[in-house]
């Protein structure tokens, strides 16, 4: 069975840092890419941003460049997304899902909830 | 950038059709995938490549699209089809991932 958990909930100040991770299971996780998207509380799903674990290929939406990082450990099935320094407009959920051959975002991960706050 | 376009809402009672749009310039290259979203959930996906019903959604989901939009039909909509609805899809490069704006369907 194939799924995908993430890290739970974190809440943060402004300026720290922060690490979020999906960790993939039941499918082989080298093939296929893993994608990031941002739920802001009562809005709509945003892409962010793509990795394929197999060569650690990357790839960001143009509102998130530079914003966020996207990596992967394929050695333990994980990818992630990390933050330098959070603002209070990251206060969101965030969900990982994969990018299936015929079906995009086929499986996603449970969401984890940021809340970021002084 | 690129955008899909969505209704905000859409609302029939239940045994109604619901139709909801989704509008894009790269739609004619480009397939539409739906998604359903529940409060408190993650997204599932209702339709793919256009027209195509995974395993385990109802029939009475189905996708078509015809030039620059893309459309989810739900006949017979039922009370626990109550949910939001995103349209997704690529630029034209396929670089570019997109999500619609997402609509809102209600069934009272």
């Amino acid at each position: 069975e194939v799924q995908l958990v993430q890290s739970g909930a974190e809440v943060k100040k402004p300026g720290e840092s922060l690490k979020i991770s999906c960790k993939g299971s039941g499918y082989s996780f080298t093939s296929y890419w893993i994608g990031w998207v941002r739920q802001m509380p009562g809005k709509g799903l945003e892409w962010m941003g793509i990795i394929y674990p197999g060569d650690s290929d990357t790839r960001y939406s143009p509102s998130f460049q530079g914003q966020v990082t996207i990596s992967a450990d394929k050695s333990i099935s994980t990818a992630y997304l990390q933050w330098s320094s959070l603002k209070a407009s990251d206060t969101a959920m965030y969900y990982c899902a994969r990018l299936g051959l015929e079906r995009p975002w086929d499986y996603w991960g449970q969401g984890t909830l940021v809340t970021v706050s002084s | 950038s690129y955008e899909l376009t969505q209704p905000p809402s859409v609302s029939v009672s239940p045994g109604q059709t619901a139709r909801i749009t989704c509008s894009g310039d790269a739609l004619p290259k480009k397939y539409a995938y739906w998604y359903q979203q529940k409060s408190g959930q993650a997204p599932v996906l209702v339709i793919y490549e256009d027209s195509k019903r995974p395993s385990g959604i109802p029939e009475r989901f189905s996708g078509s699209s015809s030039g620059t939009m893309a459309t989810l039909t739900i006949s017979g909509a039922q009370v626990e089809d109550e949910a939001d609805y995103y349209c997704y899809s690529t630029d034209s490069s396929g670089n570019l991932h997109v999500f619609g704006t997402g609509t809102k369907v209600t069934v009272l």
